[in-house]
């Protein structure tokens, strides 16, 4: 089994100020992570993914999260934040054995003020 | 490059009728996703398929059934619509890993937004 918990379901911040949207999950197995975004009627596009490679992950718009086993944790960071970043972010998991449903987070919508 | 192509984008139907939804997977890709998302949710997991056939099934009701096709292209129908059938539905694509595991990542279409009224 495996689940996904995002910490805050909104998160405020200052255009020009860093961004911290928390992920914890839990996974039976060795899971993969991912951050996808989610602009007003849109679809999902996918930020970064973590898959054992390297612990700290880098993805585009000047995103990036980093995995920490002991704490369960994969918490997306971007140093600072724009106005275009006002978006639904979702910390998914993928249980990386034979069946790939994904299992959504329930998301935390992020605000930028100017 | 290619995306995920999802149609028709919106469709309005009324309670009791049949509705089928069409996912055209990134090129190549060959394992093709259904997910729901109702208003304010997070996206739930319907089916999955893998070379035509059926790979995992989550919460998908008995009215609804989706199959995959020699193109691998993927519909999802849906009958005796409900007025909580309403929800954005996405399409997502991937490429098979070796020894039957995904190890790519799943790629989301547009959505197609379904209303029932």
């Amino acid at each position: 089994a495996q689940s996904v918990t995002q910490l805050d379901s909104h998160v405020s911040v200052s255009e020009g100020t860093p961004v911290l949207l928390r992920c914890n999950y839990s996974s039976s197995y060795s899971p993969s992570l991912f951050w996808y975004v989610q602009h007003p009627n849109k679809g999902l596009q996918l930020l970064l993914k973590y898959t054992s490679a390297a612990t700290l992950v880098k993805g585009i718009n000047g995103f990036e999260a980093e995995f920490k086993k002991s704490e369960t944790s994969f918490h997306l960071t971007k140093p600072s934040a724009h106005m275009s970043d006002a978006a639904e972010y979702f910390c998914v998991v993928s249980p990386n054995n034979a069946g790939n449903m994904l299992t959504f987070g329930g998301g935390t919508r992020l605000m930028v003020k100017p | 490059a290619a995306g995920v192509i999802q149609s028709p984008r919106h469709l309005i139907k009324e309670k009791r009728e049949t509705a089928t939804l069409k996912c055209y997977p990134i090129p190549r890709h060959d394992t093709v996703y259904w997910y729901q998302q109702g208003p304010g949710q997070d996206p739930q997991f319907l089916i999955s398929f893998y070379e035509k056939m059926q790979s995992d099934k989550g919460s998908i009701p008995d009215r609804f059934s989706a199959q995959q096709f020699s193109d691998y292209h993927s519909e999802l129908n849906m009958s005796s619509l409900e007025l909580g059938d309403s929800a954005l539905y996405f399409c997502a694509s991937s490429l098979e890993g070796l020894a039957g595991v995904n190890t790519d990542t799943q790629y989301f279409g547009p959505g197609t937004r379904l209303t029932v009224l």
